[in-house]
C-alpha cells in the first residue's frame, strides 16, 4: 500500500520555467490538496479537490494550477517559476465521509533559481 | 477555523511522558481538535483527533478539557524517534468537501536521551 506518491523529491528550477508536480494516491479518497511549506513555518494550503473534475483555491493559489481527471491523480502546474515559489510542496488526501484524517505524501522540495 | 497557540520548543527525557498543550479558546461546537507531527522535513503523520472526550490510541492519547479550550497530546513513553514538530489544529466538520487543515508553527519537541 504505497499511500500518497509525490514525484519528482527534489527539484531546480530557473526563473520562468514550467513544471509540473505530480501526486498520486491509491487509498481510493476522493478529496485531496496541496500544500506548500515555506523554512520554519507551518503549512498552507495552494488547492484542493473534492472529486474528479472538481477542484477549488486555497489560501495562496496565486502562480499555480491543478486538474484533477481520476480519482487517484492530482498534479499541481506551476507555469512562469518565481523565487518565490521556492519551498517544499505536499500533497495529501482524506476520505470524504465525516472526520477522516488527512494522509501526506513525502513532498517535493523545489528550488527556483 | 478557531486559532490554536502552542508553546514553540519543549524538551523531555527519553522514557517519560511527553505531554503537549494546546490553546484553542475560540473553538466551536462543531470544531475537532486534530494533533499532526512533522519528522525532519517529512509529510505531516496524523496522531490523534477528537471532539469532546478524551481519546486514545496506539501512538497517543488526547485529553480536551470541559469548557474545550484546551487540550493536551500525550505520548506515554516518549522515544528519539518522537523528535519532531507536533501541530495542533482545529477543524470544522466537512462543509461540502472544505476539509482544509491550517497549520500553524506548532511545537518543536526534542526527546533527551
Amino acid at each position: 500500500n504505497a499511500g500518497v506518491t509525490q514525484t519528482p523529491k527534489f527539484r531546480i528550477l530557473k526563473i520562468g520555467q514550467s513544471m509540473t508536480l505530480q501526486c498520486a494516491q491509491d487509498m481510493n479518497h476522493n478529496y485531496m490538496y496541496w500544500y506548500r511549506q515555506d523554512p520554519g513555518m507551518g503549512l498552507k494550503l495552494i488547492y484542493y479537490s473534492v472529486g474528479a473534475g472538481i477542484t477549488d483555491k486555497g489560501e495562496v493559489p496565486n502562480g499555480y494550477n491543478v486538474s484533477r481527471s481520476t480519482t487517484e491523480y492530482f498534479p499541481l502546474r506551476l507555469e512562469l517559476a518565481a523565487p518565490s515559489q521556492t519551498s517544499v510542496y505536499f500533497c495529501a488526501s482524506s476520505l470524504s465521509e465525516g472526520n477522516q484524517p488527512q494522509h501526506f505524501g513525502d513532498g517535493t522540495r523545489l528550488s527556483i533559481l | 477555523d478557531a486559532k490554536t497557540t502552542q508553546p514553540p520548543s519543549m524538551d523531555c527525557a527519553e522514557g517519560r511522558a511527553a505531554n503537549l498543550p494546546c490553546n484553542h479558546s475560540t473553538i466551536s461546537g462543531n470544531e475537532y481538535v486534530y494533533w499532526y507531527r512533522q519528522i525532519h522535513s517529512q509529510g505531516p503523520q496524523y496522531i490523534i483527533h477528537g471532539l469532546k472526550n478524551n481519546e486514545t490510541n496506539e501512538m497517543a492519547s488526547l485529553i480536551i478539557t470541559e469548557d474545550r479550550k484546551s487540550s493536551t497530546l500525550i505520548l506515554p513513553h516518549a522515544t528519539l524517534r518522537d523528535t519532531a514538530v507536533y501541530y495542533c489544529i482545529v477543524r470544522v466538520l466537512p462543509n461540502f468537501g472544505n476539509e482544509k487543515l491550517t497549520f500553524g508553527t506548532g511545537t518543536r519537541l526534542t526527546i533527551i536521551p
